[in-house]
């Protein structure tokens, strides 16, 4: 069955350097990948939607990865600040009924 | 403000009970997705609907249901409720069904199971 890991443990970064942050998946060649934030509490937020065709996509600080030969997508936050702190999750669009399947997200700290 | 907008925003129920909870998706969007989020667990697909339609079923246990109403807003029922059914009850919404689009997401219902 299709799998996501992403990194469980927190990643804890200081402020000013790139946060990366890596999606892995296997069984299956998804369409698209879609990276979403979420504070604690709150419903996840949509960032980037990157296409299988895609390599790369930048949004402002943000930019996203897509190795399809690796089945990995990597995640990246240049000059970091504290309030980039949150849960980042990876969604890939399933096999059956166009459903995303979610990873369970990482964690990340930026220290002032 | 995300436009999709979900109420009660918290409900604290005895075991045993029955709940409705409410999402109205963000302007223009055909599809509504529930979801469940328990303490520090991933986001659990539960159902979803697209213009009126079931479309697709996650792991929804036989004790929940949902609709989705002419005017697309979406209700999730939940019965004979348990302790484990306490969870943040996310509502998404998305332009289409399947087309690769983000979904917005509510701000939440957290049930509470006492």
């Amino acid at each position: 069955s299709q799998k996501i890991e992403q990194n469980s443990e927190a990643l804890n970064i200081q402020e000013g350097k790139t946060a990366t942050l890596t999606c892995n998946y296997t069984n299956y060649s998804p369409a698209y990948l879609q990276w979403y934030r979420q504070d604690p509490g709150r419903g996840p937020v949509f960032l980037l939607l990157i296409r299988e065709n895609e390599k790369e996509k930048r949004k402002e600080r943000l930019k996203v990865t897509f190795d399809t030969t690796l089945k990995q997508s990597l995640f990246h936050i240049t000059a970091s600040q504290p309030a980039d702190s949150a849960t980042y999750l990876c969604a890939l669009e399933g096999d059956s009924n166009y459903q995303l399947i979610w990873g369970a997200g990482t964690k990340l700290i930026i220290k002032p | 403000d995300s436009g999709v907008t979900q109420t009660p925003k918290h409900l604290i129920t005895a075991t045993g009970q029955r709940v409705t909870l409410r999402c109205s998706p963000r302007s223009g969007d055909l599809s509504v997705y529930w979801y469940q989020q328990s303490l520090d667990q991933g986001l659990q697909f539960l159902i979803q609907y697209y213009n009126g339609e079931e479309r697709a079923k996650g792991n929804i246990l036989e004790r929940f249901s949902a609709q989705q109403f002419p005017d697309l807003h979406s209700e999730l029922n939940l019965s004979s409720l348990e302790l484990g059914d306490s969870a943040l009850y996310f509502c998404a919404s998305s332009v289409g069904a399947g087309d690769g689009y983000g979904y917005t997401f509510g701000s939440g219902t957290r049930l509470t199971v006492v």
